[in-house]
């Protein structure tokens, strides 16, 4: 069973615009989330993350939103940009494990941006 | 800095054959994960390190998936008799003590034939 859901595979925007990448996960027990961003042939590549007991982290164009009752988060990018074309992951973990703090990924989607 | 570093980049392995995979993390950081990635798939968790301990060994898929980190600092991950289903992109990734967030090196592919 998926416990980090991304549902939209892809996502095409245009330039300048805002893109907004979505993200539900089912554990209640996650309380670290992040984004990575992935090109092709290249390894995932850290965003931009969120501890649970924030609701919204901004870095530059990169804003992520955290929704704990509805488990879900969100990545705003604004204004996109054509660099910006890349698969976006959501990854979540549980911070303070005493072990492994694995990432649980979701499956990705893909944003095109166009010029 | 430099980042982390894995190879081979891509390999190519008949069916049976073993495998050995290499990373070499960030200078410094004391835990380092495997991952494997399926295509169209997220890359999801094998095994994590920290330092020369292995902490974490529940994603690996069968008894033919072993690796080590002996020194605390580069890993070897080690597939034996390969299979096709093993074919995938694996991941390296590392990370400074307090576990987040984690850099992942570029991967290698695997093909099995």
């Amino acid at each position: 069973d998926q416990q980090v859901k991304q549902n939209s595979p892809s996502l095409s925007v245009q330039e300048g615009r805002i893109s907004i990448l979505n993200c539900d996960y089912t554990n209640s027990m996650f309380d670290y989330f992040l984004w990575y961003k992935k090109y092709p042939a290249e390894g995932p590549t850290f965003l931009i993350s969120i501890s649970s007991i924030k609701d919204k982290n901004e870095d530059g164009r990169f804003t992520v939103f955290l929704n704990k009752s509805a488990k879900h988060l969100s990545l705003h990018i604004v204004p996109s940009q054509p660099g910006d074309s890349a698969v976006y992951f959501c990854a979540a973990s549980r911070i303070g494990q005493g072990g492994s703090e694995k990432l649980v990924f979701g499956k990705g989607t893909k944003l095109t941006v166009n010029p | 800095g430099a980042g982390v570093s894995q190879s081979p980049r891509y390999k190519v392995a008949k069916r049976g054959q073993d495998v050995a995979l290499r990373c070499d993390p960030i200078s410094g950081h004391v835990s380092l994960f495997w991952y494997q990635q399926a295509l169209g798939q997220g890359p999801e968790f094998l095994t994590y390190f920290q330092n020369e301990a292995q902490l974490d060994k529940s994603g690996l898929p069968s008894d033919r998936f072993f690796a080590e980190r002996p020194e605390g600092s580069v890993s070897t991950l080690k597939i034996q008799r390969t299979q096709q289903e093993d074919s995938a992109v694996y991941l390296c990734a590392s990370s400074s003590p307090g576990g987040q967030p984690q850099y992942f090196g570029p991967g290698t592919r695997l093909t099995v034939t």
